[in-house]
């Protein structure tokens, strides 16, 4: 598709199971970000790929918290043992590579997560 | 760290009216400010962004920002908000110049009401 696609959109979870969340960058995106809306709050950066180098993972929240990419196309974030806590928008953004062009992101609707 | 401060959570406004939406960052060498807008039920998308010259930047949708360095702030303003500028909208600042990590504000709700 032309944009950041992410799914599920919605997502209802039981305390401590684990939960995937995936995104589908634009083509030719090799730059993807991982960030946490929590409600009424900012976003909050949980970790971003650049092409085949190491990930920047200093935002993720704690070692529950995973993310993968194969290449340059489909990112998964992985939470497990889900907390109540972890209840917010998961939102995806990709851009073309962050050295040429500057904080112009594309984002996806994001995928809602609600712990019981 | 960086941080980034929008002084209003809500801003309701009548249609026609001009509005402000008020943004202020942590002060850094390098600055590069960003306004980004979430309609309902959408991803959101770039409004508007500050890298460098004029400090008076038009963003899409008659939307437009001032950046004011002695004040490090980056208000928002449109002269006259229809009801479609209804939508959620984010200040964001990186002092890296590579997008890696934007700080984003907490974001302010516009309401524009007939």
């Amino acid at each position: 598709g032309a944009g950041v696609s992410q799914s599920p959109s919605n997502k209802v979870t039981e305390k401590g199971k684990d939960v995937e969340l995936r995104c589908d960058p634009i083509s030719g995106h090799t730059a993807l970000y991982w960030y946490r809306q929590r409600l009424g709050q900012g976003l909050e950066f949980l970790i971003y790929f650049q092409g085949n180098s190491a990930p920047d993972k200093s935002g993720l929240p704690s070692d529950r918290f995973s993310a993968e990419r194969t290449g340059e196309s489909v990112s998964t974030l992985t939470i497990q043992r889900t907390q109540q806590e972890d209840s917010a928008v998961y939102l995806c953004a990709s851009s073309f590579p962050s050295g040429q062009t500057t904080g112009e992101l594309f984002f996806g609707e994001g995928s809602r997560l609600t712990v019981l | 760290a960086q941080s980034v401060t929008q002084l209003d959570s809500q801003v309701p406004v009548f249609e026609e009216a001009p509005v402000e939406l008020r943004c202020n960052y942590s002060s850094s060498v390098s600055v590069y400010l960003f306004w980004y807008v979430q309609y309902p039920n959408q991803g959101l998308q770039l409004l508007l962004k500050y890298l460098s010259g004029s400090t008076l930047v038009k963003g899409i949708n008659g939307f437009e920002a001032e950046f004011n360095k002695s004040q490090t702030s980056f208000h928002l303003r449109k002269p006259s908000v229809h009801i479609s500028d209804t939508a959620e909208y984010f200040c964001a600042h990186d002092s890296s110049g590579s997008a890696r990590q934007l700080t984003f504000g907490s974001g302010t709700q516009l309401t524009v009401l007939p």
